[in-house]
């Protein structure tokens, strides 16, 4: 299995941009979460999703962050417009939910620089 | 979600054991302890969790107290390539886990 793949690994952008993440889960696992992380705030979790539906998205920052995940192999976060506070290694991880059942697998993350 | 309490950071010389301690005396009956790691600009990485007995796999041993009001993760023969984050997360939600500032292990030859 290739793990859970994102991209780009590298993303620099214009404020004001849009700019859209891609994830591509591991086969056959429920369960999508996208992270942020900064070095001021860590790992933060931005929103989860079960059999594609949206669960959680509570720690989405605000409204120009959005996710969709039309089907059970492919997610999106888009950022529209972007600014330079947005600037982070974005992660998607997938996992097979259910408690105890292990944790979750994460992609090597993109990071993204808002200028 | 019980909160966690590790150190900001420890040394281990390669081929020792590496002794992680987190601390979640908060915990409740239903959360489990998870430990995952970052190696410098990867994504996190699945140690190994448990709920009340001793766990053990290829990567780590997992000891939790009795009262399971801490826990420590064991790395039996440390490398230089264990150089890395480790976070220990207690909770009950598999669906959503707070990474917390977690411990810096330096491996040092």
């Amino acid at each position: 299995d290739a793990g859970v793949i994102q991209s780009p690994r590298h993303e620099v952008t214009e404020m004001g941009q849009e700019v859209t993440l891609r994830c591509k889960p591991i086969s056959g696992h429920n369960s999508l979460f996208w992270y942020r992380q900064t070095m001021m705030r860590g790992l933060e979790l931005l929103i989860y999703f079960n059999n594609n539906v949206p669960i959680d998205d509570s720690g989405m920052p605000e409204d120009r962050f959005s996710a969709k995940m039309p089907n059970a192999s492919f997610s999106t976060l888009k950022i529209q417009p972007s600014e330079p506070r947005d600037s982070a290694v974005y992660f998607c991880a997938s996992s097979f939910a259910s408690q105890g059942a292990g944790g979750y697998t994460f992609g090597s993350g993109t990071r993204l620089t808002v200028v | 979600d019980a909160k966690t309490t590790q150190p900001t950071s420890m040394d281990c010389a390669e081929g020792r054991a590496a002794n992680l301690p987190c601390n979640h005396s908060t915990i409740s009956g239903n959360e489990y302890v998870y430990w995952y790691r970052q190696i410098h600009s990867q994504g996190p990485q699945y140690i190994i969790h448990g709920l009340k007995n001793n766990e053990t796999n290829e990567m780590a041993s997992l000891i939790i107290t009795e009262d399971r009001k801490s826990s420590t993760l064991i790395l039996p023969h440390a490398t230089l390539r264990d150089t890395a984050v480790y976070y220990c997360i207690v909770s009950r939600n598999f669906n959503k886990f707070y990474f917390g500032s977690g411990t810096k292990l330096n491996v040092k030859p």
